[in-house]
């Protein structure tokens, strides 16, 4: 069966350090992978989604950057970090063409900028 | 541009008494609609994916349903365990992307 694995779980930054988020995904071969932001009290916000490895697409300019350097792994990453980029981030994978692209998240990293 | 609605935002209930959650939306095309069940601190749990108009799906205490409009998560008999924010979504013909509804956080109490 698939899992997905997420780390850290927890963790607190202060303004302008760097940031590095990894993601990785066990039991499927070529999977989509994106990054999800939930802001307090708020919804699902699509950050980059990846088809394929180096293959990288924004959808909200920010000062975060996404990473596939494997097939399998995804990586969230910021060279300086402001105080709006608190949030819970979550990992997801879906399978191309498969279930209406059911998405699968992990459990999610828990930020704060300080 | 795809749409999710999702009402209420909160819904408070006693355990025992059923309800349902709405989902409206708008998409060029629907590939699939998704209900996420989502606990405090955690990242979505996926419950149903819809495909198509009259299609229903059930999961223990809840079912949902679909029309070409707007889905329904119905809670039969709810238990304080149900309490979670539950989640909308839809995927359309064209792309890869959920666009994603705000949820509505469910309270069931003893």
């Amino acid at each position: 069966s698939q899992t997905i694995h997420q780390w850290p779980a927890t963790l607190v930054q202060p303004v302008g350090s760097p940031l590095s988020l990894e993601c990785t995904v066990e039991g499927t071969s070529n999977p989509n992978l994106y990054w999800y932001r939930q802001a307090a009290g708020r919804g699902l916000q699509l950050l980059f989604y990846s088809v394929g490895i180096g293959q990288i697409s924004s959808e909200v300019p920010q000062n975060l950057s996404a990473s596939r350097p494997q097939d399998r792994q995804f990586i969230l990453s910021s060279k300086k970090l402001l105080l709006s980029d608190s949030g819970f981030y979550l990992c997801a994978w879906s399978v191309p063409g498969f279930s209406g692209n059911t998405i699968y998240f992990g459990e999610g990293s828990w930020l704060t900028v300080v | 541009e795809d749409q999710v609605t999702q009402s209420p935002e909160a819904l408070r209930l006693q355990e025992g008494e059923s309800s349902s959650l709405n989902c409206s939306y708008t998409v060029s095309g629907l590939r699939g609609l998704f209900w996420y069940r989502q606990d405090p601190g955690k990242g979505p749990e996926f419950l149903f994916t819809l495909y198509s108009a009259g299609e229903e799906k059930e999961k223990e205490r809840l079912k949902a349903t679909l029309t070409k409009k707007e889905s329904f998560l119905h809670i039969t008999a709810p238990k304080p365990e149900d309490s979670a924010t539950y989640l909308c979504a839809v995927n359309n013909n064209a792309g890869n992307m959920l666009t994603f509804g705000g949820g509505t956080r469910l309270m069931v109490k003893p």
